[in-house]
């Protein structure tokens, strides 16, 4: 069974350097999204890709983060300039088009952690 | 702005059936989901409700009242595998966007 994959599993990083999260979506997917989730808290929405472009994103997405679809694979969430805040598990999600649910499947997620 | 609430934790008994709240208040609305975490795994759907009424998939069952912005998820003979935090989450008026609540820890004891 197709399923999203992100790469690494697990990040450390030094506070302000940047950090690269990797993404493999379901490949006949059109939907991409990135969440985070601080340990033992609620899943957060960051940002929604469609059309090779951004097309929601949140408060927490300011000009620290962005995203790239660079080729017809990957997805990635970069994070300029790394806080000790920043440490999460960040999730990267993808949806079809035809998803009358609106069924997301997640990856198994990233953990990042900033020292 | 955007506020879901569910209880924090349930603990039920093995073969019992239990339902888990969220009431919600969003500025548009266009549909509730559910998603089952474990512990150190990432979410996976269970249902979503764009109508009112009631979806029914297996043991799993998820209940929406747009006019009293309440839903429930009905987990019915409980296995100890369901032990995992559950979360609602609503699709926000705009198509792409969604708000998850702070989610409810089932613990299933024997």
């Amino acid at each position: 069974e197709p399923e999203v994959t992100q790469t690494p599993s697990h990040q450390v990083t030094q506070m302000g350097q940047e950090v690269i999260l990797r993404c493999v979506p379901i490949s006949n997917h059109l939907y991409f999204y990135w969440y985070r989730q601080i340990l033992g808290q609620k899943v957060e929405f960051l940002v929604s890709f469609y059309n090779n472009e951004i097309s929601e994103k949140s408060e927490i997405f300011d000009d620290q983060f962005s995203v790239e679809r660079p080729d017809g694979s990957n997805f990635t969430l970069k994070i300029r300039s790394t806080k000790l805040e920043d440490s999460a598990m960040y999730f990267c999600a993808s949806r079809p088009r035809t998803s009358g649910s609106y069924e997301q499947y997640f990856g198994p997620g990233t953990r990042l952690t900033v020292t | 702005g955007q506020s879901l609430e569910q209880p924090s934790e349930v603990t039920a008994v093995e073969g019992a059936i239990v339902q888990i709240n969220c009431t919600y208040q969003t500025s548009g609305f266009y549909g509730l989901s559910w998603y089952q975490q474990h512990d150190g795994g990432a979410p996976t759907f269970l249902s979503y409700n764009a109508l009112d009424g009631l979806e029914e998939t297996g043991r799993f069952s998820s209940f929406l009242s747009r006019s009293d912005s309440y839903g429930y998820l009905l987990l019915q003979e409980l296995q100890m595998k369901d032990s995992a935090s559950y979360f609602c989450a609503v699709r926000d008026g705009n198509f792409n966007k969604f708000y998850f609540g702070s989610g409810t820890k089932l613990n299933v004891k024997p």
